[in-house]
């Protein structure tokens, strides 16, 4: 059974960091992996998408790297902005059309 | 139409009564998603439509769940019999085979039991 785990599960850093979020998956046979944010009782947005082929995927201030064999991708936001502060979730999809999520990661960016 | 969007927002209603939300996708997206979310977690996949197809339901989607999307359009997710477990956010999303099913959500249904 496909697991997503997310590290930290909470994190804090003053405005202007550069910051990295985790997401760990048990199973690599995925055939991508997509990151959102969510606010605060609102739905989700999508981030960026990696196909399983794919390395890495940059939108803006936003780099998502994936490395299948070792189960791992990271979130990389540089030169962080107090509305960066959100939950921010990854999820793999499996053959079907099945997703699996983390728990998340709930950032606060301070001013 | 700008994104997916749900009805209602948000539901409060007492246990053993039965409740249906809507979901309407991106017009051109042939695939439409449930999942529920639960404070904290993240959200767990519940059932997939390709156009008015269900093709795949989660172990969670018991008996008293049941979705429809019946012209291939938007869908209605009933719950019958609440019971005060099912209060979550009811989430629908919407994918098109054409660009790797990058998955677009709603806003979401609050439900409460109470």
């Amino acid at each position: 059974k496909q697991e997503v785990t997310q590290i930290p599960a909470a994190l804090s850093v003053p405005e202007g960091e550069n910051l990295v979020l985790n997401c760990s998956f048990t199973d690599s046979a995925i055939y991508n992996l997509q990151w959102f944010r969510q606010d605060p009782g609102k739905g989700l947005t999508s981030l960026l998408l990696i196909q399983s082929s794919q390395r890495e995927q940059t939108s803006g201030r936003l780099n998502a790297s994936l490395d299948k064999s070792s189960g791992r991708s990271t979130l990389y936001i540089a030169a962080s902005q107090p509305g960066d502060s959100a939950t921010y979730l990854c999820a793999v999809r499996l053959s079907g059309q099945n997703f699996v999520f983390g728990p998340g990661t709930r950032l606060s960016v301070l001013p | 139409d700008t994104g997916v969007s749900q009805d209602p927002r948000h539901k409060i209603t007492k246990r053993g009564q039965n409740v249906t939300f809507r979901c309407d996708p991106i017009s051109e997206h042939n695939r439409l998603y449930w999942y529920r979310q639960t404070l904290g977690q993240g959200p767990e996949f519940l059932t997939y439509f390709q156009n008015e197809a269900q093709l795949e339901k989660s172990r969670l989607l018991s008996d008293r769940f049941s979705a429809e999307r019946p012209k291939g359009s938007f869908s209605t997710l009933e719950i019958q019999r609440t019971e005060q477990g099912d209060s979550a956010m009811y989430l629908c999303a919407s994918s098109f085979a054409q660009t790797y099913n990058e998955q677009f959500f709603g806003p979401g249904t609050r439900l409460t039991v109470l």
